[in-house]
């Protein structure tokens, strides 16, 4: 199956600071990919759409602002999350979508902000 | 917008028996549904997928039915093994559409030995 990647795996931040999140598609090209939050023992709550050079689509209560996303590239997205402060601590998942359904989830980033 | 249930919430099993996780959907126009299976600290993986012109579909021990007059699907996995151990999501979208999926709340399976 296709092959997504984070980095990091997990980071520790001040709060304050800006924290940027990689995500790559490994072995295609994804038209599309999308950003999820996950708190512990929760489900995955979609925060934004992005296609390859255009602008991001923020779900509904997502701060555009705090969370910048950029889809440069066919392969590689990017999530940084500015001014982080602890409420921001939480599990971010990405996901990258071919041409077809088929929606392939990275491993996840672990993000404490102190 | 789409709206997703998932029951139960949590599942013991006993290893070799069977178990099955329901969801149901609100849209009518949602034809793509995946089951993810989730462990702890890791991304979610694909296990399998439906779409809404078929009723059934099986991968060895696992199996997913959709009834869209119903709008609700299931997975069916057979004879647990303790490594099936782990939280699976539901999740639906309409296909072909630029939205991301809507997830289940999840169900915690756990496979006792």
């Amino acid at each position: 199956g296709a092959v997504v990647s984070q980095h990091p795996s997990r980071v520790i931040c001040k709060s304050g600071t800006s924290v940027k999140i990689e995500c790559r598609s490994l072995d295609f090209q994804a038209t599309t990919m999308f950003w999820y939050r996950q708190f512990p023992k929760k489900s995955l709550m979609l925060m934004a759409t992005s296609n390859e050079g255009s602008k991001a689509t923020y779900e509904q209560g997502v701060e555009k602002d705090k969370f910048l996303i950029n889809h440069a590239s066919l392969t590689l997205s990017t999530l940084t999350v500015t001014s982080a402060h602890p409420e921001d601590s939480s599990f971010y998942i990405c996901s990258a979508r071919a041409r077809g359904e088929t929606q392939y989830f990275g491993p996840g980033t672990r993000l404490l902000v102190l | 917008g789409e709206n997703v249930e998932q029951h139960p919430s949590t599942l013991s099993v006993q290893e070799g028996d069977s178990a099955v996780i329901k969801c149901t959907y609100s849209d009518s126009a949602s034809n793509y549904f995946p089951w993810y299976k989730q462990e702890l600290g890791k991304g979610p993986q694909l296990i399998i997928d439906i779409r809404s012109n078929v009723g059934e579909k099986k991968d060895q021990r696992i199996a997913v039915t959709l009834n869209k007059t119903a709008k609700h699907f299931s997975l069916h996995i057979t004879e647990t093994q303790p490594e099936d151990s782990a939280v699976y999501f539901c999740a639906a979208r309409i296909r072909g559409g630029a939205d991301g999926l809507t997830f289940g709340k999840g169900t915690h399976l756990i496979i006792q030995p």
